[in-house]
């Protein structure tokens, strides 16, 4: 049971725009930055946004990241049939002392 | 272009030691702001941070683990290493190396291409 709460699942037709949450508590969304991971079956986990929303060189701006109180959102836009996979959010929880990641949301494009 | 490799055992046996090394090419750990970290991925379950060492060898762990593992740098080798000792099958997971902007989850940028471990007798 991860301290971060994601749907298990999101679906939306390609060309559209879809939004992912990822809720927490003020001990670690609410007062630390977030980061986006896409992984693909069988691969590693790539960065998709950090500091909340920020995105590192090569990724598209189809993608975005936001964050208010304590929730984040990965956003997509124009989708792919090729952002099929799965998506991580993760933090450093304050209480904890570590960090976290959401139990991930898998995206599926109709 | 950084690139991170883990190498070692693909089996353990239970209650003996996992242990992994990263090796990292393209760029020098200890020239870095970076902190070098360890995640492990159950098989067809999520991400678990295990923790993350800076190149002076400070240390942070997740308290889940903290009692078995262990993390070292070395310099000289441009090497950083996971111990994780009395194993169980639920330590049976891909064990990826990663590279993190700050001490954990900041922003992994490089990842290692993972290494599954299982651990059976």
């Amino acid at each position: 049971q991860s301290v971060l709460t994601q749907p298990p699942s999101v679906s939306a037709a390609a060309g559209q725009r879809v939004t992912i949450t990822c809720s927490g508590s003020s001990l670690n969304i609410g007062n630390n930055y977030v980061s986006w991971y896409q992984q693909y079956p069988g691969t590693a986990p790539k960065l998709l946004i950090y500091d909340n929303n920020k995105r590192p060189s090569g990724i598209p701006d189809r993608f975005f990241g936001s964050k208010s109180g304590t929730s984040a959102t990965l956003g997509i836009t124009g989708l792919q049939t090729g952002d099929e996979a799965d998506y991580y959010c993760g933090t450093w929880d304050s209480s904890l002392n570590a960090g976290v990641f959401g139990g991930g949301t898998k995206l599926t494009v109709l | 272009q950084l690139q991170l490799q883990e190498s070692g055992p693909g089996l353990v046996k239970p209650s003996e030691t996992l242990s992994l090394t990263c090796t990292v090419t393209g760029g020098s750990i200890s020239s870095s702001v970076y902190y070098w970290g360890w995640i492990r991925q159950p098989p067809g379950k999520g991400l678990e941070w295990i923790g993350s060492i800076y190149n002076s060898g400070s240390a942070y762990y997740n308290p889940s683990l903290k009692s078995r593992v262990t993390m070292s740098v070395d310099t000289s080798r441009n090497q950083f290493s996971l111990n994780l000792r009395s194993v169980t099958a639920a330590d049976t997971a891909v064990y990826y190396c990663a590279r993190d902007l700050r001490v954990a989850v900041a922003g992994i940028d490089y990842w290692g291409q993972g290494t599954l471990v299982t651990v059976s007798s």
